[in-house]
C-alpha cells in the first residue's frame, strides 16, 4: 500500500548548524504533506506544512521543501537549539482523502543537538 | 485557547477487559481522529469522526470503537484487550470547513498486562 517513509532513522548535529530531515512518499496523488515533531512523553506539534502546488514554503528557522518528480520531502532546521532534539515525522494527506484529514505517518527520525 | 486534552495520561488493563479513552478537541475544531502509536513507531489511523458519525475507519479490528458527542469530544473505546494493543492512544482534532492541519493532544498510554 501507499507509505512515507523516511532516509534515515537519527541525526545529530552540532547546536548553532543547521539540520536536514528527509522523507520520501510513494503516493504520487498526496496533496498535503505536513511535518510534525514529537517530544519525550508528548504528542506530535505541527510544524510546518505544505500542498503539492508548493515548492518550498518557510517558517520560523524552518523551511520545508517539496520535489514532485522524485517524491521526497524535507526539513530544514537552521541554527538549531537543544530544544530542537525530538522525534520529527512527515505525514501525507492524499488527495482522495480530501476533508476526511486521515494522515499516513512515517516512522520518524530521532533528531539528537549536540551541545 | 485549551488544546487537544486527553484523559486518562495513562492507563493500565490486564487481556480481555475493555477501556475508554476520551478526548475534547481544540476549541473551533469539529472533527477528531484517532491513532495509534506502537513504541518506535509512527502514529496509524484508527477512525475519523465528523456530525457525530465515524467518517473514515484505517485497518483496525471492530473491538476498536468510537463515540463523538454534539460538543465534538469523543472516546475511543477497546474491547477484549490484546496485549498488541498497549500503544500511546493519540487523538487529533481539526476544523473540516476551517483547514488543516489537525493538532494533536499529548495521548493516553494504555499498557496491557
Amino acid at each position: 500500500g501507499e507509505s512515507v517513509g523516511l532516509h534515515l532513522p537519527t541525526l545529530s548535529v552540532q547546536e548553532g548548524d543547521n539540520s536536514i530531515i528527509n522523507c520520501a512518499y510513494s503516493n504520487s496523488a498526496s496533496d498535503y504533506f505536513i511535518w510534525y515533531k514529537q517530544e519525550s512523553g508528548k504528542g506530535p506539534q505541527f510544524i510546518i506544512d505544505i500542498r503539492s502546488n508548493m515548492d518550498k514554503r518557510q517558517g520560523q528557522r524552518v523551511t520545508v521543501l517539496l520535489n514532485k518528480t522524485v517524491k521526497h520531502l524535507s526539513l530544514q532546521i537552521a541554527a538549531t537549539q537543544p530544544g530542537d532534539s525530538a522525534v520529527y515525522f512527515c505525514a501525507e494527506i492524499p488527495i482522495s482523502n480530501f476533508g476526511n484529514e486521515k494522515l499516513t505517518f512515517g516512522t520518524g527520525t530521532r533528531l539528537t543537538i549536540i551541545p | 485557547d485549551a488544546g487537544v486534552t486527553q484523559s486518562p495520561t495513562h492507563l493500565i488493563k490486564t487481556r480481555g477487559q475493555q477501556v475508554t479513552l476520551r478526548c475534547s478537541p481544540k476549541s473551533g475544531h469539529d472533527t477528531v481522529s484517532w491513532y495509534q502509536q506502537a513504541l518506535g513507531q509512527g502514529p496509524q489511523f484508527i477512525f475519523q469522526y465528523y456530525e457525530e458519525e465515524e467518517r473514515q475507519r484505517g485497518n483496525f479490528p471492530d473491538r476498536f470503537s468510537g463515540h463523538q458527542f454534539p460538543n465534538y469530544s469523543s472516546e475511543l473505546n477497546v474491547n477484549a484487550l490484546l496485549l498488541g494493543d498497549s500503544a500511546l492512544y493519540l487523538c487529533a482534532s481539526s476544523s473540516l470547513t476551517g483547514g488543516r492541519p489537525q493538532h494533536f493532544g499529548d495521548g493516553t498510554r494504555l499498557s496491557i498486562l
